[in-house]
């Protein structure tokens, strides 16, 4: 079947613009979580949400970034006025179920602001 | 706060054995995961521990002592395209998954 698809894979955008991920997860997936990963690290936790509701987003960086997934299926994560520093890849993963269970990750996205 | 600790690199010979290890201290423990990162590509997963002990499937074993803090990842055979890096990861109290940095693992033949 489909895994977690991700999309755009690559994006450029200048510094102050505002840009926006989006995140298929796998069909019947209850949880989905984003992350952001920055080179030779591991991923950072952004958000995640449990069917529509946002029941975590403690690791947003800053009130510029914006999480939703309003039918509780496709996700997408905003990020306002975009600065270089948030320039790193975006991984979405969904799972089963909202207790503990092996995530499911996308391609992630790759962004780059200049 | 919550740390999770692992080599930033290690080398082996292909059809060796190879032990990346990892420690942690976090805000509550609901279980410890082992991924596979390749190079440019998402995470997948290799394993899960909640119990203390050795897991074994395939050429990966992984072992967690809670009390420790600390878990291994075994990987035997190696092979080529065992190259990548191994995060280990701990989902806390809060069920919010902490991750490591990663270990690049480099196979030399």
């Amino acid at each position: 079947g489909a895994g977690v698809s991700q999309s755009p894979r690559y994006k450029v955008a200048k510094r102050g613009q505002d840009v926006a991920l989006r995140c298929d997860p796998i069909s019947g997936h209850v949880s989905l979580f984003w992350y952001q990963q920055a080179l030779g690290q591991g991923p950072e936790f952004l958000t995640y949400f449990q069917n529509e509701a946002q029941l975590d987003k403690s690791g947003l960086p800053s009130d510029r970034f914006f999480a939703e997934r309003p039918e509780g299926s496709v996700s997408t994560l905003k990020i306002q006025r975009t600065q270089q520093e948030d320039s790193a890849v975006y991984l979405c993963a969904s799972s089963l179920a909202g207790e503990v269970s092996e995530q499911y990750f996308g391609p992630g996205t790759r962004l780059t602001v200049t | 706060g919550q740390n999770i600790d692992q080599p930033t690199e290690m080398t082996a010979t292909e059809g060796a054995i190879v032990q990346i290890n990892c420690t942690y201290q976090t805000s509550g423990f609901n279980g410890l995961f082992w991924y596979q990162q390749h190079a440019g590509e998402a995470p997948t997963f290799l394993s899960y521990n909640v119990l203390d002990g050795l897991e074994e499937k395939g050429r990966f074993s992984s072992f967690l002592s809670r009390s420790k803090g600390y878990s291994y990842l075994l990987l035997k055979e190696l092979q080529m395209k065992d190259s990548a890096s191994y995060l280990c990861a701990v989902w806390d109290s809060n069920y919010q998954l902490i991750w490591g940095a990663g270990t690049k693992l480099i196979i030399k033949p």
